[in-house]
């Protein structure tokens, strides 16, 4: 059964880009069966998806973080990835990378959901 | 404030039966399909209902998903302490092209 693990720094700084690799184990990341996507939720607060991402490179971004948002796929590593911009304090948040079954759009969930690891803005 | 509206806290006695609400609008709930998600304290959230009102294998026939219109419910039966969890609806919004969550209920037995 497939497993993530997400992994990156605990803390950035106010401006600087936030980084995040998700690695899939279990099974393969070049699977036609599967979306690979982030998902994120501020200390206390409701969870919000960031993005989610096909082997070939397939992305959905969510518009309101669109514009500094950056996944990518290492399928030698069997790794996805999450790169964060001009990142500030409304950031902070656990991280979470899931296994997406996107059938079509508007038919998707989420499962499994890795650990999640919590990221902190502040200088 | 979520385009999905949950009610932020439910409770019932061990045993009883309890309803969550997810209502939203026709670009989400009334045209897409909806998922349900369990997150135990300090856990990560955890597929319970796909497709509306299907459940994953490992899901106790306990919990069941519905949908009319623009309104889909969580319904947990026989509940447990453990069953105290944050519950999230989510879909597709069509119009804003994103996958939205509504925020979260509180379950908690008493």
């Amino acid at each position: 059964q497939l497993q993530l693990q997400e992994s990156g720094p605990g803390l950035v700084k106010p401006s600087e880009t936030l980084s995040l690799t998700c690695t899939v184990s279990g099974g393969s990341i070049s699977s036609s069966s599967y979306f690979w996507g982030w998902i994120r939720q501020p200390p206390g607060k409701g969870v919000e998806w960031i993005g989610s991402i096909y082997y070939s490179g397939t992305t959905y971004y969510n518009p309101s973080l669109k514009s500094r948002l950056t996944m990518s796929v290492d399928t030698s590593k069997n790794q996805f990835s999450l790169k964060l911009s001009s990142v500030t304090a409304a950031d902070t948040a656990v991280y979470y990378c899931a296994t997406v079954t996107q059938v079509r759009m508007g038919l998707n969930w989420f499962d499994p959901w890795g650990q999640g690891t919590l990221v902190t803005v502040s200088s | 404030q979520s385009v999905l509206t949950q009610p932020p806290s439910v409770s019932a006695a061990p045993g009883q039966k309890v309803t969550v609400s997810c209502s939203g609008s026709s670009s989400n709930i009334g045209n897409n399909y909806v998922s349900w998600y369990q997150q135990l304290p300090g856990t990560a959230p955890k597929l319970l209902i796909y497709e509306n009102n299907q459940r994953p294998s490992g899901i106790p026939d306990r919990f069941s998903g519905s949908k009319s219109g623009t309104s889909a419910t969580l319904g947990i039966t026989g509940l447990q302490t453990g069953d105290e969890a944050d519950y999230y609806c989510g879909t597709w919004d069509s119009r804003l092209s994103v996958v939205i969550f509504g925020g979260g209920t509180k379950l908690t037995v008493l």
